[in-house]
């Protein structure tokens, strides 16, 4: 089955400062790549996602790459404040939740963001 | 509703005990799923529904655990005999047929004592 990496578990940084966490997936099926927040006694929330068929995508601040031949992805996070304090999770996915695709999840980045 | 509803909120069982958590999916979403997330790790895979169909139960970690969606809309996940290491967040999601990504319950917190 799909095996899902994460990394660093924590992150500290400066407010304004850029955040970068890093996934690494073994499923090579894979194509559907979401990345969620998670506050404290909250579930987590969708913050973007990318598929297979992209490389990169950005909202705003946020911006994730993918590199489907190393099998990794990124969540990148520029002047960052301190409400983007959380836990985040990567995941992974062979395909629409609809169809029953289940997601595999890292085990998650504890960011702070002092200010 | 205008979001997935869990409840209760928190539980505390004694080892032994049967319980029942409760998913109230956002109105009109086909596709359900369980998760389970222990302390500082991610959520795990438990099951699936589409409409009242439990199409994947590949994730649940034992006969003990035992998930329904009888009409389509709530689910239940009930926990027989609950034991310590089925302490743990639990957490339900709901999708639409349009495949826009799930939507998160805030979960039940569930401890066995």
């Amino acid at each position: 089955g799909e095996n899902v990496e994460q990394h660093p578990s924590t992150l500290s940084v400066q407010e304004g400062d850029s955040a970068v966490i890093k996934c690494t997936y073994s499923d090579s099926a894979s194509n559907y790549f979401p990345w969620y927040k998670q506050e404290l006694g909250k579930g987590p929330q969708l913050i973007i996602d990318i598929r297979s068929n992209v490389g990169e995508k950005k909202d705003q601040r946020i911006a994730v790459t993918l590199n489907k031949t190393a099998k990794h992805f990124s969540l990148h996070i520029t002047e960052t404040q301190p409400e983007d304090s959380a836990v985040y999770f990567c995941a992974a996915s062979r395909g629409a939740h609809n169809a029953g695709n289940m997601l595999t999840f890292g085990g998650g980045t504890r960011l702070m963001v002092k200010p | 509703g205008a979001g997935v509803s869990q409840s209760p909120r928190y539980k505390v069982a004694k080892r032994g005990q049967d319980v029942a958590l409760r998913c109230d999916p956002i109105s009109g979403h086909v596709s359900l799923f369980w998760y389970q997330q222990a302390l500082g790790q991610g959520p795990e895979f438990l099951t699936y529904f589409q409409n009242e169909a439990q199409l994947d139960k590949s994730g649940l970690p034992s006969d003990r655990f035992f998930a329904e969606r009888p009409e389509g809309s709530v689910s239940t996940l009930k926990i027989q005999r609950t034991q310590q290491e089925d302490s743990a967040v639990y957490l339900c999601a709901s999708s639409s047929t349009r495949g826009a990504g799930y939507t998160f319950g805030s979960g039940t917190r569930l401890t066995v004592v």
